[in-house]
Parts: C-alpha cells; sequence; structure tokens
C-alpha cells in the first residue's frame, strides 16, 4: 500500500524559497505512475502545484509555473518540490499524492502547514 | 484551461438524501473522469468517488457519482445521511496535463 509523507521547514520568509519533499514507501517511484502536489489556504480550497511523472516529465499549474519546480529522486524514492519569491499569499497546507491513475489523486499525504512570514 | 463550480454549501437533515453539483466551465464533462473527495476539518482528503461513479472499496453504496452531459455537470449523491458525512466535498477533473479542483461544497447535516 502506498504511503505518502511531507517534510520541510515549517515557516519560510517573505521573498525566499520554499522546499518540501514527499517521502514515498509501499511502492518505488521508478516503476511508474504520476505524482502531485497540492495546497491548501487556511479555510480555502484544495488549489493543484503541479504533477511529475515518473520519468521526470513535469506538468505545473498555469498560475504558479514561473515559480514552481517539481523534481524527483528515485535513489531515495521520493519528490520534491520548490516554490520561489513566496509571499503571504502561499500560506498553506501542502500535501503530496499520489496518482495511480493519471486522473486520480490518491492516496494523499497527510500534509504540512508552511507559513510565509518573517 | 476549464473550471468546476460548485456551491459552497448544502445542508440536510439525518436520513434524507442530498445532492453535490459540479459543473465543468468548457469543453465536455465526459470527455475526462470526475473524482470527488470528503474532507473531514484537520484532515487530509480521501476519495469518495473516482471516475464518474466508481467506489473505492470501503465507501458505502450511500455515495453515488453521475454525469450529466445537457448541463455538462457531475453530481455526488450521499443518500440516508448520517452525522459522519459532515464534511467538505471537492471534485476534480483532468485536461491536456491540467489537473483541476472545484472550489469545495460544505456539507452540514443537521
Amino acid at each position: 500500500q502506498v504511503q505518502l509523507q511531507e517534510s520541510g521547514p515549517g515557516l519560510v520568509k517573505p521573498s525566499e524559497t520554499l522546499s518540501l519533499t514527499c517521502a514515498v514507501s509501499g511502492y518505488s517511484i521508478s516503476s511508474g505512475y504520476y505524482w502531485g502536489w497540492i495546497r491548501q489556504p487556511p479555510g480555502k480550497g484544495l488549489e493543484w502545484i503541479g504533477s511529475i511523472y515518473h520519468s521526470g516529465s513535469t506538468y505545473y499549474n498555469p498560475s504558479l509555473k514561473s515559480r514552481v519546480t517539481i523534481s524527483v529522486d528515485t535513489s531515495k524514492n521520493q519528490f520534491s518540490l520548490k516554490l520561489s519569491s513566496v509571499t503571504a499569499a502561499d500560506t498553506a497546507v501542502y500535501y503530496c499524492a499520489s496518482l495511480l491513475l493519471p486522473h486520480w489523486f490518491d492516496p494523499w499525504g497527510q500534509g504540512t502547514l508552511v507559513t510565509v512570514s518573517s | 484551461n476549464f473550471m468546476l463550480t460548485q456551491p459552497h454549501s448544502v445542508s440536510e437533515s439525518p436520513g434524507k438524501t442530498v445532492t453535490i453539483s459540479c459543473t465543468r466551465s468548457s469543453g465536455s464533462i465526459a470527455s475526462n473522469y470526475v473524482q470527488w473527495y470528503q474532507q473531514r476539518p484537520g484532515s487530509s482528503p480521501t476519495t469518495v468517488i473516482y471516475e464518474d461513479n466508481q467506489r473505492p472499496s470501503g465507501v458505502p453504496d450511500r455515495f453515488s457519482g453521475s454525469i450529466d452531459s445537457s448541463s455538462n455537470s457531475a453530481s455526488l449523491t450521499i443518500s440516508g445521511l448520517k452525522t459522519e458525512d459532515e464534511a467538505d466535498y471537492y471534485c476534480q477533473s483532468y485536461d491536456s496535463s491540467n489537473w483541476v479542483f472545484g472550489g469545495g461544497t460544505k456539507l452540514t447535516v443537521l
């Protein structure tokens, strides 16, 4: 059974880069499938950030594309998110999820709250 | 790119049936699968419906999904409402390497 766990700093300063990692267990990333990042600002809805195929092909939300980089590290069986030039509007719970079918996010990690503040 | 529009909130009494809609702004609702996620406060989303009308194992058959091409919308129906169904529900679809979520619907069971 696939399990995912997000990790990274809970506090990031404005204008800096947010970096998160999603560790995958129960499945080898190099074997296939897509992997994704989704965020949820406090009290608001879900927003897709981007997805990556196991081969490294990436797909980003057009509204965030200029600031987002998603990468995969098959040796560590994890994938990562970098979001540059953050502002308070980027404060959110960040989730990673697997896409064992390309259209369907399941399962999800537990999420990690990232606050952007000086 | 397209958008998915959901009602902000719905409410119904225990034992009754409620339907939550999800309308696609452009392109056909039938051209890409729709998924529905349930999110309880403080928890990660979990799937209640995938591929328009399929239930993952463990999801009760009180949950059902459908699509309506005439209104270009998908619907999540929950019958025999229980207080434990009170949660936020999100629809989601996918098109041309672009994944889209609806804005979410808060279901109150009172």
